[in-house]
């Protein structure tokens, strides 16, 4: 059974840092594409980042770009989201994904999600 | 960035009745579009990849159609379970955009 498994969201102040991360098991963790995908309260999905098997491509939104970073370690299993000067726009719930087919990393849909950890950004 | 608009933003349909979500694109994504259920408090789950194939394990009342800009998810025979939200993603581009997604509820 493949799982999901985000950990590290809470409450941070605005300006602030945080770290996620996405432990998987079940799949072969370096064969697939991660991305995370959040949802603010009571809105919408939105993409947010993605990175390739390999971990040497990755993409971001341009609501983010410049302030979170993924990256991921194959060895762990794990996918990481960096996120850094934290607004309150940022304010969420956060789900890693994982890519439908090996190796792919844009044409590609999420199959397996983890459950959400989230993410509040508030003074 | 690829906009994708999904109508109506709610549906309301009696248990039985068929149900017909429709999705727009703002540039053509070719059949890279994949729909999403999510109940609420649950993470989404993949109904339909490719527009038109259905995902391990769901139900054949759940179809996907349509290519280049329009898209449609039908539901043909609505179970109490399948009352949650849908999404439409585009993955044509890296910008993996989602639709604002339409709530299906009990009429």
């Amino acid at each position: 059974e493949v799982q999901l498994l985000e950990s590290g969201g809470g409450l941070v102040q605005p300006g602030g840092s945080l770290r996620l991360s996405c432990v998987t098991s079940g799949i072969t963790f370096s064969t697939y594409a991660m991305s995370w995908v959040r949802q603010a309260p009571g809105k919408g999905l939105e993409w947010v980042s993605g990175i390739s098997s390999s971990g040497d491509t990755t993409y971001y939104a341009d609501s983010v770009r410049g302030r979170f970073s993924i990256f991921r370690d194959n060895s762990q299993n794990t996918v990481y989201l960096q996120m850094n000067s934290l607004r309150a726009e940022d304010t969420a719930v956060y789900y890693c994904a994982k890519a439908r087919d090996a190796v792919v990393v844009v044409n590609t849909a999420f199959d397996c999600w983890g459950q959400g950890t989230l993410i509040t950004v508030s003074s | 960035e690829v906009v994708m608009t999904q109508s109506p933003a709610t549906l309301s349909v009696s248990p039985g009745e068929r149900a017909t979500l429709s999705c727009r694109a703002s540039q053509s994504v070719n059949s890279h579009l994949a729909w999403y259920q999510q109940i609420p408090g649950q993470a989404p789950r993949l109904l339909i990849f490719g527009a038109s194939t259905r995902a391990t394990g769901i139900p054949a009342r759940f179809s996907g159609s349509g290519s280049g800009t329009e898209f449609t998810l039908t539901i043909s025979s609505l179970q109490s379970e399948d009352f949650a939200v849908y999404y439409c993603q585009q993955y044509n581009d890296w910008r993996k955009t989602f639709g604002q997604g339409t709530k299906v509820e009990i009429k």
